[in-house]
């Protein structure tokens, strides 16, 4: 079963403008946690953001966000100022409290940044 | 920094042939993991261990072996490759000491099996 959605195979974004990844995830689990990965065309796999499930406050690091909405479970990543280093591939992945650090991946989203 | 190293970076194989994929960290993580990426398909777990000596099959374990002698290497092993194990295989280690199981990836591996 899938426990992580993306539905945006794609998306486009001006260079300077912010721009909303999707994820949604299945879990019963009270206690899970939420990543984000971004892998550029070289292939390596880039860890961006970390939300916990217990925490209050939305996670940020530098120019993205997570927009966690516990209720709705969804985990949307936010990249605010995009610049054309931005374009890659991203995945939205979970860790569930009971899987002991197994990631389980969406199919990613091809972010293209424009100038 | 070496972090987590896969070896090797890039392999063909012919069908029915077998090799090992080597994957070493150096940051004293107690979990591993090797996933593989398709097209479309995001990643999905292979096997993965907890500890030294322990293996355990995750979404797609058919087709491949592993074994965790020691706690830094973790090896995955074709026994008789087949074309649909084409892939990107990448290797991940974490730890649950810093609370939140962030996995550190390799580089990936990109196999061909014709």
């Amino acid at each position: 079963a899938q426990k992580i959605t993306q539905t945006q195979p794609g998306m486009f974004v001006q260079e300077k403008e912010a721009v909303t990844l999707d994820c949604t995830y299945d879990t019963s689990d009270q206690s899970y946690g939420l990543f984000w990965y971004k892998q550029p065309s070289s292939g390596e796999m880039i860890f961006l953001i970390y939300q916990g499930s217990y925490d209050e406050q939305n996670a940020t690091e530098g120019r993205y966000s997570l927009n966690f909405q516990k209720a709705r479970k969804s985990a949307n990543l936010v990249i605010s100022a995009s610049q054309l280093g931005d374009s890659a591939m991203y995945f939205c992945a979970m860790v569930r409290g009971s899987t002991l650090g197994r990631l389980y991946f969406g199919r990613g989203t091809q972010l293209t940044v424009w100038p | 920094n070496a972090g987590v190293t896969q070896t090797p970076k890039f392999r063909v194989l012919k069908t029915g042939q077998s090799m090992t994929l080597l994957c070493a960290q150096d940051m004293n993580h107690e979990y591993m993991y090797w996933y593989r990426q398709d097209p479309g398909m995001g990643l999905r777990l292979i096997h993965y261990s907890v500890g030294e000596g322990t293996t355990a099959k995750g979404e797609v374990p058919d087709g491949y072996n592993v074994s965790r002698l020691k706690k830094q290497n973790f090896l995955l092993g074709l026994e008789s490759a087949a074309p649909s194990q084409t892939s990107v295989y990448f290797c991940a280690s974490s730890t649950r000491q810093t609370g939140r199981d962030e996995a550190f990836f390799g580089q990936g591996t990109r196999l061909t099996v014709v």
